[in-house]
């Protein structure tokens, strides 16, 4: 069955930099578009970015744009994001998600049909 | 951007009634409109595509309507299990938006 976990989250302090990873299984993970979602405590969703199947296209939320990096390694199943010169606001669970449709490089809306059980990032000093 | 307004934030009913969720886009979605489930600590879980297409799994007692800029949830009769956020989801174009979410409690 499909499987997302997520790690690398934990307690950062403000203007660091930070990896996250999702490990996928149960998928083939080199034909499906992957998503991030971010939920700040008690509050609702916010997507993130997205990354086409192969790794050549991606979108990001506008206030994402410039400090968040999305990648993937096919080779080892794994999504990532990257996020610089961390805020307060930052300070969340971050989700990885699946685009259901099985695709070729080009990425368009869509929706999540599964998700991880998400990391939790918080920023303070 | 599209923004999604969900009404009501809260919704107080008892098991055994129905509940009906409000979502309302600023632009219209066409029927390109999704809902999700999250229970406290958990992952959102998918519950309708396009509006109205129940997901795998989904029981019956969940449907949805709607179209352009107005849709629905609908939960038939309440279960226990069913207390829970419900979050809209417009896949209509970028960026992807959602829902401030409704909240379904005990009443």
């Amino acid at each position: 069955q499909v499987q997302l976990a997520e790690s690398g989250g934990g307690v950062v302090r403000p203007g660091r930099s930070l990896r996250l990873s999702c490990a996928a299984s149960g998928f083939i993970f080199s034909g499906y578009a992957m998503h991030w979602v971010r939920q700040a405590p008690g509050k609702g969703l916010e997507w993130v970015a997205v990354i086409s199947s192969d790794g050549s296209n991606k979108y990001y939320a506008d206030s994402m744009k410039g400090r968040f990096t999305v990648s993937r390694d096919n080779s080892k199943n794994t999504l990532y994001l990257e996020v610089n010169s961390l805020r307060a606001e930052d300070t969340a669970v971050y989700y990885c998600a699946k685009d259901p449709r099985y695709s070729a490089g080009t990425i368009s809306p869509f929706y999540f049909d599964y998700w991880g059980q998400g990391t939790l990032v918080t920023v303070s000093s | 951007e599209i923004v999604l307004t969900q009404s009501p934030a809260t919704l107080s009913l008892s098991p055994g009634e129905r509940a009906t969720l409000s979502c309302r886009a600023s632009q219209r979605v066409a029927g390109y409109l999704v809902w999700y489930q999250q229970k406290p600590g958990q992952a959102p879980r998918l519950l309708l595509d396009d509006a109205s297409n129940r997901a795998t799994g989904i029981p019956a007692r969940f449907s949805g309507g709607g179209s352009g800029t107005d849709f629905t949830l609908t939960i038939s009769s309440l279960e226990p299990e069913d207390f829970a956020v419900y979050y809209c989801q417009q896949r209509t174009s970028w960026p992807l938006t959602f829902g401030g979410g409704t909240k379904v409690e005990i009443k």
